[in-house]
């Protein structure tokens, strides 16, 4: 079974506009983090959010927040106010409790158009 | 801080030769390394794990034999791709996690290699 499932391999959005990317994942694990990636075309792997499996409140940082729900074991990531320069791949991505590595979903292609 | 190189971002060799792609952590001391790979459109699938003067830890599938990973010190790791072939062609993406530090993995700017 796969641990990280984004079920979008596409998404279009109008500038100024907010989007959602979904991430479901599946673990047993109590401890677990969730991590939200963004890749453009250089290729380059760019940092943008981070939810922990103990953290009370929805993670946000600037235009990104992280909409987590545990009970649907659900990590949807919010962009408000979309950017030409949102346009990239989107990755979600899990770390369980006691290992150093990352799980990344499929990931979702977001596409900006003025 | 936490800035990850590669180089080189770029190579194209021949196919049966050898090619090195570095990875350094420029600001500070990495304990682990991870080697990534991605195909085209396709996420990043874990190659290995490697780990300062000890042996790399493999992912299932990924042959030790033909992507040689050296951690010589806290700063740098070197996958070198023995006698490569066409189908190595692909997008590899080293990361690093600060020593001491939380898990947090920080990215290298990948290396594109295509093998003719």
């Amino acid at each position: 079974a796969q641990k990280i499932t984004q079920t979008q391999p596409g998404m279009f959005v109008q500038e100024k506009e907010a989007v959602t990317l979904d991430c479901t994942y599946d673990t047993s694990d109590q401890s677990y983090g969730l991590f939200w990636y963004k890749q453009p075309s250089s290729g380059e792997m760019i940092f943008l959010i981070y939810q922990g499996s103990y953290d009370e409140q929805n993670a946000t940082e600037g235009r990104y927040s992280l909409n987590f729900q545990k009970a649907r074991k659900s990590a949807n990531l919010v962009i408000s106010a979309s950017q030409l320069g949102d346009s990239a791949m989107y990755f979600c991505a899990m770390r369980e409790a006691g290992y150093s590595t990352l799980t990344f979903g499929k990931g979702t292609m977001l596409l900006v158009s003025p | 801080g936490a800035v990850v190189s590669q180089h080189p971002s770029r190579v194209i060799c021949k196919s049966g030769t050898s090619v090195k792609i570095e990875c350094r952590s420029l600001d500070f001391q990495a304990t682990t390394m991870f080697w990534y790979r991605q195909f085209p459109k396709k996420s990043l699938m874990l190659m290995a794990t490697s780990n300062e003067g000890s042996k790399a830890t493999y992912e299932q599938g990924v042959e030790k034999d033909k992507f040689l990973i050296n951690h010589a010190s806290l700063t740098l790791s070197t996958l070198t791709v023995t006698s490569a072939h066409p189908e190595d062609s692909s997008f590899y993406i080293c990361s690093a996690i600060l020593a001491g530090g939380s898990y947090e993995q920080y990215f290298g700017p990948g290396t594109r290699l295509t093998v003719t």
